[in-house]
């Protein structure tokens, strides 16, 4: 089937260094995309969402960008902290379509913040 | 609030054995899921269900079971584990209009023998 992939298995970066993690998304059909943060032994946990419609939208240090042309996502992180560190997780889903067939994510990026 | 609950938290079977993974969730979320999560494959979906008495296959079911008899719980089934079914077990939930942000548990680490 299609996939949601991510480019770089491990990200190290300085802290208070930007944070930049990108994906990849095959199903153009889809509308939907949320970033999950994964800490060691926890489940993952909802940072961010962008609706197909949008191009760019803005949280609490977090900036997520979508490009339906090339059909790539990223999330930024502003001024990283060592609380940032993580298996990052970008997901799709086709709500217009019912949404019932779940979540679609990719292999997860590995964000290592450097003191 | 509890949000998505999962036991056991760690499991160790050995092959042919049966066990329930139990979830539950107390935000009335109509949409329940599990995944299971491997070295290098991100979370791949076994089973869903969009409503009490409504189950469906996702993407990995073979070797699993799932009920929902009612709307707080979405018990996951192996009825003869194999080894290749070690591994961490998500369950989540989720509202199934508008966005459907999944909240997840902290998940069940499975080691079959």
């Amino acid at each position: 089937g299609e996939n949601v992939g991510l480019h770089l298995p491990t990200l190290s970066v300085q802290e208070g260094d930007n944070s930049i993690i990108n994906c990849a998304y095959s199903n153009s059909a889809s509308d939907y995309f949320i970033w999950y943060k994964q800490e060691s032994g926890k489940g993952p946990q909802f940072i961010i969402d962008i609706r197909s419609n949008m191009d760019k939208r803005q949280g609490q240090r977090v900036t997520v960008l979508l490009n339906k042309t090339v059909k790539h996502l990223s999330l930024q992180i502003a001024a990283t902290q060592p609380g940032d560190s993580a298996v990052y997780f970008c997901a799709e889903n086709l709500i217009s379509g019912g949404g019932a067939d779940g979540l679609t994510f990719g292999k997860g990026t590995h964000l290592i913040i450097q003191p | 609030n509890a949000g998505v609950t999962q036991t056991p938290k760690f499991q160790v079977l050995k092959t042919g054995q049966s066990m329930t993974l139990q979830c539950a969730q107390d935000m009335n979320h109509e949409y329940m899921s599990w995944y299971r999560q491997d070295p290098g494959m991100g979370l791949r979906l076994i089973h869903y269900s969009v409503g009490a008495g409504i189950t469906d296959q996702g993407e990995v079911p073979n070797g699993y079971n799932v009920s929902r008899s009612t709307t707080e719980d979405f018990p996951l089934r192996l009825l003869s584990a194999a080894p290749s079914q070690t591994s961490v077990y998500f369950c989540a939930s989720s509202y199934l209009q508008g966005k459907n942000i999944q909240y997840f548990g902290a998940g069940t680490r499975l080691s079959v023998l």
